[in-house]
């Protein structure tokens, strides 16, 4: 168990449609990455929080967009779906903003039909 | 923009077996993470590698780092079927993505009896 905890496991809806899903750090971790995984495009690195400011932007969309509250904890909007955002949506922590290790969560499965 | 390439992509290997696993980056970087993923679940840090000449072992797995030739090695020793998964190598892009990790493709590992 990496300490980082994702919900929901799973998430099914339909394109046009919003979902956000949630991240806590493990505890002490001030750093929070979300990583879009699907078969096509592999591993993608979307965004990046610490200490609740965005420090790095990756391949993320517009329709996307994330934050981290007060209490370390983030969230990822997702918005007008489309069959292609379909995949696995991780997210990591890690102790300070680059350099370090990072410990992922199990992942939310996104389902758009 | 930094690319992570991995290789083999798959890689079927009976038990007992040797086999080597390469990672190439293509901007400068001091250290190089591995990672391991199981199907449908989360990544599991492998190994950090931080520093030119670092090699680490845990178990049948060996890991190095040559910096300038910017390549890294996943050495599999005497495979067994527990190693049966899919090996992710990456990269801090200190450009673009403030360090943030970049993932290779990962190669699927099959260890067959």
């Amino acid at each position: 168990d990496s300490g980082v905890t994702q919900t929901p496991k799973h998430l099914i809806t339909a394109t046009g449609q919003r979902v956000t899903l949630r991240c806590s750090p493990r505890s002490g971790d001030l750093s929070v990455y979300w990583y879009q995984q699907s078969l096509d495009q592999g591993l993608q690195f979307l965004i990046q929080y610490y200490n609740g400011e965005e420090r790095a932007k990756g391949n993320i969309l517009e329709r996307f967009s994330a934050q981290q509250f007060p209490d370390l904890h983030s969230e990822l909007n997702l918005s007008s779906l489309e069959l292609g955002d379909s995949a696995l949506y991780f997210c990591a922590s890690s102790v300070v903003w680059r350099d370090s290790p990072l410990h992922f969560g199990n992942g939310t499965r996104l389902t758009v039909t | 923009e930094l690319k992570v390439e991995q290789n083999p992509l798959f890689l079927s290997m009976q038990e007992g077996k040797n086999y080597t696993i390469y990672c190439n980056y293509s901007t400068t970087s001091d250290r190089l993470y591995w990672y391991r993923q199981d199907p449908g679940k989360s990544l599991e840090s492998l190994f950090v590698l931080l520093s030119n000449g670092a090699v680490k072992q845990e178990g049948r797995l060996m890991a190095s780092l040559d910096t300038k030739a910017r390549l890294s090695t996943l050495h599999i020793t005497a495979a067994v079927h527990d190693l049966s998964a899919t090996y992710f190598c990456a990269s801090p892009d200190y450009g673009g993505s403030q360090g943030n990790l970049i993932f290779g493709k990962g190669t699927k590992l099959s260890v067959k009896p």
